[in-house]
């Protein structure tokens, strides 16, 4: 079955420290990932997306993830966490384009001053 | 680039009222649009999606339904809510031309059924 897990339900880091939020992903053909992310009460932004290519995909506000296929991760980080950072984080994979998308349930972000 | 607006941003109804969630998409042509539900504590559920007016797939049997009048709205229906319906009501679209393989979401929707 295709699904995707965040194993990590809340992290707490420190402002200025290093972030990584874990993805794994089951998906029977080559998937297309994404990360995105969402503010209290807002909708969620995109912050990356692979396809093909590159392993390690730039996003916005500093993030980049990393797909390894022989772990089945995409994982996201950031090398130093502002506190305007603090929100949900969403992974997701699916077939791009007409497709559908599976959700994680999503990481929450808190960032201690 | 597209924008896409959902109206009303916070809604509370009582359980067995009638309810409609709007979803509009400007910038955009013959976009495919999406319904998720997400409940508090939990990730997001696709609810309906459409690949064109008049063409809606259900994802979940349950209370509500919905529709695609014109190509750029898209509408969530319920004839009597249930309170397991309160969550925040997310609508996406993935764009027609340019960027196919992505999909872009709105505001939200904040509804609490009492």
């Amino acid at each position: 079955a295709q699904s995707v897990t965040q194993p990590d339900i809340h992290i707490t880091v420190s402002e200025g420290a290093s972030l990584e939020l874990r993805c794994n992903y089951s998906y029977g053909a080559t998937p297309y990932l994404f990360w995105y992310v969402q503010s209290p009460g807002q909708g969620l932004q995109l912050l990356l997306k692979y396809f093909s290519g590159d392993t390690l995909v730039q996003g916005i506000k500093g993030f980049e993830a990393e797909f390894k296929r022989s772990q089945s991760s995409f994982n996201l980080r950031k090398p130093s966490v502002h506190w305007s950072d603090a929100a949900e984080y969403f992974c997701a994979v699916g077939p791009g384009g007409t497709g559908k998308l599976i959700f994680g349930q999503g990481t929450t972000l808190q960032v201690k001053p | 680039s597209q924008t896409i607006h959902q109206w009303p941003a916070t809604l509370v109804q009582p359980v067995g009222s009638p309810l409609s969630l709007e979803c509009t998409v400007e910038g955009t042509s013959n976009p495919n649009l999406y319904w998720y539900r997400q409940a508090a504590g939990r990730g997001l559920q696709l609810l309906f999606y459409s690949v064109g007016i008049g063409q809606i797939s259900s994802e979940v049997p349950q209370n509500l339904s919905a529709s695609r009048p014109q190509d750029r709205q898209f509408i969530l229906s319920s004839k009597k809510l249930l309170l397991s319906d309160s969550g925040f009501y997310l609508c996406a679209c993935v764009p027609g031309t340019v960027d196919t393989d992505t999909q872009y979401f709105g505001p939200g929707t904040r509804l609490t059924v009492l």
